[in-house]
């Protein structure tokens, strides 16, 4: 079964201090995988776009890995500000279909505390 | 920032009634997508479109419809809410090649 686990559910930081989080799947075939960062009440909005041949993408303050020998990813985020509480999510893509099949985590709840 | 817009942003209605949540983009995307979301539960598709006049069931089955007469216009339609409809609705849209879906700000629905 195509799955996509992340950990923690929750986790809480202060302002200034680095974190990682988690991502394993179970999805095969496999396209690629992204992480997003979805707001309370807002819709998700892309971080990474990562494809079998990346290891490694960045964006500002945040940096993805994908090992897809053991499919596991994470999200690295330096330096957190107040405005990184928000919910995030990893999902993968399969080459399965035409539609490109996203298989959704339910993501990690990050609260940074000034 | 993407530009795909749903309206309206929160709806309390009650039980019975027909409602239409409105999901529009104008990136000229062929394909749309309408996902449904609970509190700290992972998003589900319920409905997507290759283009107009395409539409397909999600892997959620859902008691909505919906319709793509135009390009950038995917409306999603319950005939009669009923409270287990309660539920944050967000649509996307996606270019070809990654497929990376830009989504909308959502609908948050409340059937009382």
């Amino acid at each position: 079964k195509n799955q996509v686990e992340q950990s923690p559910q929750s986790l809480i930081i202060l302002e200034g201090k680095n974190c990682t989080l988690q991502c394993n799947y179970t999805v095969s075939p496999f396209s690629n995988l992204r992480w997003y960062k979805q707001d309370t009440g807002r819709g998700p909005v892309s971080l990474t776009i990562m494809t079998f041949s990346e290891n490694t993408k960045s964006n500002g303050r945040y940096t993805a890995t994908l090992d897809a020998d053991t499919k596991q990813s994470s999200l690295h985020i330096t330096a957190s500000q107040l405005s990184d509480s928000a919910s995030y999510i990893c999902v993968v893509s399969d080459r399965g279909s035409t539609l490109g099949r996203l298989y959704f985590g339910r993501g990690t709840q990050l609260t940074v505390w000034p | 920032e993407a530009d795909i817009y749903q309206t309206p942003r929160y709806l309390v209605i009650g039980t019975g009634k027909k409602i239409t949540l409105e999901c529009s983009q104008t990136m000229g995307h062929d394909k749309m997508y309408w996902y449904q979301q609970d509190p700290g539960m992972e998003l589900h598709l319920i409905h997507y479109s290759y283009g107009v006049n395409s539409t397909e069931k999600g892997d959620l089955s859902s008691e909505s419809t919906v319709s793509r007469i135009r390009t950038e216009h995917f409306p999603l339609t319950l005939e009669s809410a009923r409270p287990s409809h309660t539920s944050q609705y967000l649509c996307a849209s996606s270019t070809r090649g990654l497929d990376e879906q830009y989504f909308g700000p959502g609908t948050r629905l409340t059937v009382t």
